[in-house]
């Protein structure tokens, strides 16, 4: 029961630089979900995806780049790194199709901009 | 907006002693409601969820949460905490298609 796998699991990269996080679901679930955690904010979606080619924006997607050609993969880009994307980021899928909102998380990805 | 708002930001609580989380929603109708658990350096772990029904739910690790329409909230309780239960907890509401707003979280901190 692999669910989520998340990569790199820990990332450091300098300001200005172009970041991929990755994450694969071995479910086919059409639901995925990015969030990111910061101290004091608790977690906040970036981005969201129904399906293979359909994303949409959350609440905080300023300098982020989605893209789902593929059911099982969600990656994350940062195209241009900054200091503020200095967090945590998580990837999320319903538990099941029908899991009314539940969702499954990764290990996170732990990202610092120097 | 929807909203999920958790007052404490830390609570303390003696090995042995009962706790109870704080979760507020704002919502135009009543969301599906969730408490995770995360330990340090580690994901979001799923305590226990409300759909619909009963307003009383049990969870796992000894937790159980109110609901209670009237006072929009989803307060997360256990009898006798255990020095494992240090963790951070977030409360979230929703079940739509965009996911789930999470509150900012509560960190617990058990005494000896």
């Amino acid at each position: 029961d692999a669910g989520i796998t998340q990569s790199p699991r820990y990332k450091i990269t300098e300001t200005g630089r172009q970041v991929t996080l990755m994450c694969h679901q071995t479910w086919s679930h059409s639901y995925m979900f990015w969030y990111r955690q910061d101290l004091g904010h608790g977690l906040r979606l970036i981005y969201y995806s129904a399906a293979a080619d359909i994303t949409d924006k959350g609440e905080v997607p300023d300098g982020y780049v989605v893209s789902r050609s593929k059911t099982e993969n969600f990656p994350l880009t940062l195209e241009s790194a900054t200091r503020s994307q200095t967090s945590v980021y998580f990837c999320a899928t319903p538990r099941t199709e029908l899991s009314n909102g539940e969702l499954f998380f990764g290990e996170g990805s732990r990202l610092t901009v120097l | 907006a929807q909203s999920v708002t958790q007052p404490d930001i830390h609570i303390t609580v003696s090995e042995g002693a009962s706790l109870e989380l704080r979760c507020n929603y704002s919502y135009g109708a009543t969301p599906y409601l969730f408490w995770y658990v995360q330990s340090p350096g580690q994901g979001l772990q799923l305590l226990l969820k409300y759909f619909s029904g009963d307003t009383l739910v049990q969870g796992i690790k000894g937790f159980e949460a109110e609901f209670k329409r009237s006072q929009s909230s989803f307060n997360l309780r256990k009898p006798s905490v255990h020095w494992s239960d240090a963790a951070e907890y977030f409360c979230a509401a929703g079940g739509g298609a965009d996911g789930l707003t999470f509150g900012k979280g509560t960190h617990l901190i058990i005494q000896p």
